[in-house]
């Protein structure tokens, strides 16, 4: 089993609907971050957190570090949202690396 | 600020040969990372450096893979005998704290190919 879990793996939804992608986790983290990979293959960080909630325009991500589980939310998605969002976890063990989720495929459809 | 720059963006090679990849962090980070995307494993970490020492590379598959940075503003990867199995794209990425406590930026990756 992966440290990290995503889900669903792949997503296709119309455009203006409210996204949700999950990520789940088995070990004690210090950190979560969610990163969005572009079709060209480029990688933007867009959140890091440890606790409660950030958001950031349309964007908002949650965690609940008792239930090892975190949320990105996408409202009124449009087609440009179109991407693979990956989930990555440092855990708390003294280890400062980054261990990935396997990403979750998104398409909004015009 | 240009980003994390890596070269070369593509790379096709035979197998045997050395390849060597180049990033570039952006000014004034003091972490960098070198990743692997294959489709198989998705990413990985291959090593992290912090203040240009390596803390932990125990992500480097093997002993044909050797990772410098000898100064804040350079870092190499290379892998000598190149296998097909090294096929997939390497990302750099830099952050301005130690490991994965803060943001990273990542370069543009380069897209080996070995035959």
């Amino acid at each position: 089993k992966n440290e990290v879990e995503q889900s669903p793996q792949n997503l296709t939804a119309q455009e203006g609907e409210f996204i949700t992608i999950n990520c789940s986790y088995s070990v004690g983290i210090s950190a979560l971050h969610w990163l969005q990979q572009h079709p060209g293959g480029g990688i933007v960080s867009l959140f890091m957190l440890s606790s409660g909630k950030k958001k950031h325009g349309r964007l908002i991500a949650t965690i609940n570090i008792q239930e090892k589980h975190s949320s990105l939310h996408i409202t009124a998605s449009h087609p440009r949202d179109s991407a693979v969002y990956i989930c990555a976890v440092v855990s708390n063990f003294g280890n400062e690396k980054l261990t990935f989720g396997t990403g979750t495929r998104l398409t909004i459809i015009p | 600020d240009a980003g994390v720059i890596q070269s070369p963006r593509h790379e096709v090679t035979e197998m045997g040969q050395e390849v060597t990849l180049r990033c570039k962090p952006i000014s004034g980070h003091n972490s960098l990372f070198w990743y692997r995307q294959t489709m198989m494993r998705g990413l990985e970490l291959l090593i992290y450096f912090n203040n240009n020492v390596p803390i932990d590379d125990s992500g480097m598959p093997e002993d044909r893979f050797s990772a410098k940075m000898p100064n804040a503003s350079f870092s190499t990867l290379k892998i000598q005998p190149s296998e097909p199995r090294d096929s997939a794209v390497y990302f750099c990425a830099s952050s301005g704290g130690r490991g994965g406590y803060n943001e990273q930026f990542f370069g543009p990756g380069t897209r080996l190919t070995v035959l």
